[in-house]
């Protein structure tokens, strides 16, 4: 049973390019929730995708978008990048409404931005 | 205010020793907390569930004191394989919600 799968693993990117991350949850797993963290810092909250749309946002601008596909699988989206933006973006899925709400993260993309 | 808070270490401590891990939340609505681990350079991996009642697994354990806001874990006999950044985690509501994480606090055991 493949976990949380994120690719690329590593990237580099020139201030004001666009990216794209990919991410594929866990099997059964159809709420996907997207992550920035940055060094020495914890994960902070982007947004969250269920049924192919966007259910809550953390506080990051409109450059960052996104999307989720049929199959639960989901893309991140940024444009216009900046040099701040230079981070480990973290893909976690988790299954249907539980009590607890756990989460399984991937392994991560690490972007940098130059 | 940050709405989970951690002191970020480090916790330097050799093999076999006790440590505790606090933090502190702002939202008292908060339904749901977890302590993650994550190795460097690694992803957050959930280690365990914190329940009012508080919970063990084997040489960890976790408590929740709601009144207060404050969580704890409790790492007995550490090994070296504890070294890891240990990340205060709280769901604000029920249901799909966003987790909010605290900056994590890094161990380190010593041989």
């Amino acid at each position: 049973d493949a976990g949380v799968t994120q690719s690329p693993t590593h990237l580099i990117k020139t201030r004001g390019q666009q990216v794209t991350l990919r991410c594929s949850p866990k099997s059964g797993h159809d709420t996907v929730s997207w992550y920035q963290q940055a060094l020495g810092q914890g994960p902070q909250f982007i947004f969250q995708y269920y049924e192919e749309e966007e259910r809550q946002r953390g506080n990051f601008p409109d450059r960052f978008s996104g999307h989720q596909f049929p199959n639960y699988s989901s893309e991140l989206n940024v444009n216009a990048l900046l040099l701040g933006d230079s981070a480990l973006y973290l893909c976690a899925s988790s299954l249907p409404d539980r009590g607890t709400y756990e989460q399984y993260f991937g392994p991560g993309t690490r972007l940098t931005v130059t | 205010r940050k709405e989970v808070e951690q002191d970020p270490g480090p916790f330097n401590v050799p093999e076999g020793a006790t440590v505790a891990f606090n933090c502190t939340y702002s939202n008292s609505a908060s339904q749901s907390f977890f302590w993650y681990r994550q190795d460097c350079r690694k992803e957050p991996k959930l280690l365990m569930s914190v329940y009012s009642s508080g919970n063990e697994d084997g040489r960890f354990t976790a408590q929740l004191n709601r009144a207060s806001q404050y969580i704890s874990l409790l790492i007995r006999d550490s090994k070296l394989s504890d070294s890891a950044t240990y990340l205060c985690v709280v769901n604000p509501r029920t249901g799909r919600r966003a987790l909010t994480f605290g900056s994590g606090t890094r161990l380190q055991v010593q041989p």
